[in-house]
């Protein structure tokens, strides 16, 4: 079946370092794939998504490229600020239905940015 | 912009009790999903629905039930809650419109003693 491993974390960095959050996929046919974020006490949302190879996604600073030779969607952005302290999510669709799509998750990945 | 709202975001229960978590969205969105969060674990789907009085299982559907009657609410039951089901409790819509985009709400966080 589908599935997603992520980085594992949790990870800490100082503001204005530079962010990789690895994610690699096993999944049949093409899925889409998408970074969600979580902020302390909230549900998920959507961050950026990417529906075919070689599209890239972006969102707010944030980066990730779909790579269908590695099978990986690893997000990146430049210059993390403090409020971007959250757990991220890698996840793919099945796209087996179209707009009946499950998702599968990743485990997350715990940012800490510190001042 | 989507609204999906749930219930309660925090639930004390004891072991044995009937459990309902409700969860509603304001988008018209044909499908509907139930997930637990576990440290470590991601998110686990448990069941999710295409349509009204539909429902499908997912990954881990044992010890849960869903009902739903009306196309804009999803309902996740513990028919008689255990230990093992204290978790975060997420709750999401998508539809033919929303391109593959989820909209969760905020959570329950359910403590089972």
């Amino acid at each position: 079946g589908d599935s997603v491993t992520q980085m594992e974390g949790p990870v800490t960095l100082s503001e204005e370092a530079f962010l990789t959050i690895n994610c690699t996929y096993t999944a049949t046919g093409y899925p889409s794939l998408f970074w969600y974020v979580q902020y302390p006490g909230e549900g998920l949302q959507l961050l950026l998504k990417a529906t075919k190879a070689d599209d890239k996604g972006s969102n707010k600073g944030f980066e990730a490229t779909y790579r269908k030779e590695t099978t990986s969607f690893h997000l990146e952005k430049g210059s993390v600020q403090v409020s971007d302290s959250a757990v991220y999510f890698c996840a793919l669709s099945d796209g087996s239905n179209f707009g009946n799509e499950k998702l599968t998750f990743g485990t997350g990945t715990r940012l800490t940015i510190i001042p | 912009d989507v609204k999906v709202t749930q219930s309660s975001r925090y639930l004390v229960k004891r072991t044995g009790e009937k459990v309902f978590l409700e969860c509603v969205q304001d988008m018209d969105h044909e499908n509907m999903f139930w997930y637990r969060q576990d440290p470590g674990l991601g998110l686990r789907l448990i069941y999710f629905s295409y349509d009204v009085k539909m429902k499908e299982k997912g990954d881990i559907p044992e010890g849960y039930s869903v009902s739903r009657e009306k196309k804009e609410r999803f309902s996740l039951i513990l028919e008689s809650a255990s230990t093992n089901q204290t978790s975060m409790y997420l709750c999401a819509s998508s539809g033919w419109d929303s391109q593959e985009t989820q909209y969760f709400g905020p959570g329950t966080r359910l403590l089972v003693l």
